[in-house]
């Protein structure tokens, strides 16, 4: 059964830093696309970037290049999002989403993580 | 990068069809044929509904349907039913090498 289990909720101080994980099983965790999504509250979601874990090829939407690093091991079939600087504005629902048996269609996905950016 | 344009709300009947639009560019829906539609219940992740324009994963209802024309794409509900109340995202791949959404539509049904 393929699976994306994410990191539990996180509460953080602007300013802080922050890695949240998503870990894949069931199947080739190189061999597919793993892409981070955002949700603030109330909102809808947004692309945030995307890694291939075989090469570690990254991509970031234009929106958030610079804001965020993702990253993969794929030695424990983990991939990565992180944050050098926390503002309140990253308050959000984060989702990780395998593209695995469709092409640049995202049809696995991990529970989420809350972060919440709170002084 | 802006989000591709959804209509911000959609309703129907149970029974009836609804057609849910998803408007991008020719960078984005008219440039390529990776056409996405995700449903996403509240507090619940999202989950894939169509692919590649029009292909659906295994277990998703035949009553899901998606056509493209154009920089145009569109998901088809057919046969309403209760459970079909939801958000609704498309997602296309894009000439950045990234995938972009669009804004999101909230289904009703009446």
């Amino acid at each position: 059964e393929v699976q994306l289990v994410q990191s539990g909720a996180e509460v953080k101080k602007p300013g802080e830093s922050l890695k949240i994980s998503c870990k894949g099983s069931g199947y080739s965790f190189t061999s597919y696309w793993i892409g981070w999504v955002r949700q603030m509250p109330g909102k809808g979601l947004e692309w945030m970037g995307i890694i291939y874990p075989g090469d570690s090829d990254t991509r970031y939407s234009p929106s958030f290049q610079g804001q965020v690093t993702i990253s993969a091991d794929k030695s424990i079939s983990t991939a990565y999002l992180q944050w050098s600087s926390l503002k309140a504005s990253d308050t959000a629902m984060y989702y990780c989403a395998g593209s695995v048996a469709a092409t640049w269609g995202f049809d696995y996905w991990g529970q989420g993580t809350l972060v919440t950016v709170s002084s | 990068q802006s989000a591709l344009t959804q209509p911000a709300s959609v309703s129907g009947s149970p029974g009836q069809s609804i057609t849910i639009s998803c408007t991008g560019t020719s960078s984005d829906v008219g440039g390529y044929n990776y056409v996405s539609w995700y449903q996403q219940h509240p507090g619940k992740a999202p989950k894939l509904m169509i692919y590649e324009v029009s292909n659906r994963p295994s277990g998703v209802s035949n009553r899901f349907s998606g056509s493209k024309s154009g920089n145009t794409a569109s998901l088809t509900i057919s046969g309403l039913q209760a459970e079909d109340e939801a958000d609704y995202y498309c997602s296309s791949y894009t000439s950045s090498s990234t995938p972009l959404f669009g804004g999101g539509t909230k289904l009703t049904v009446l």
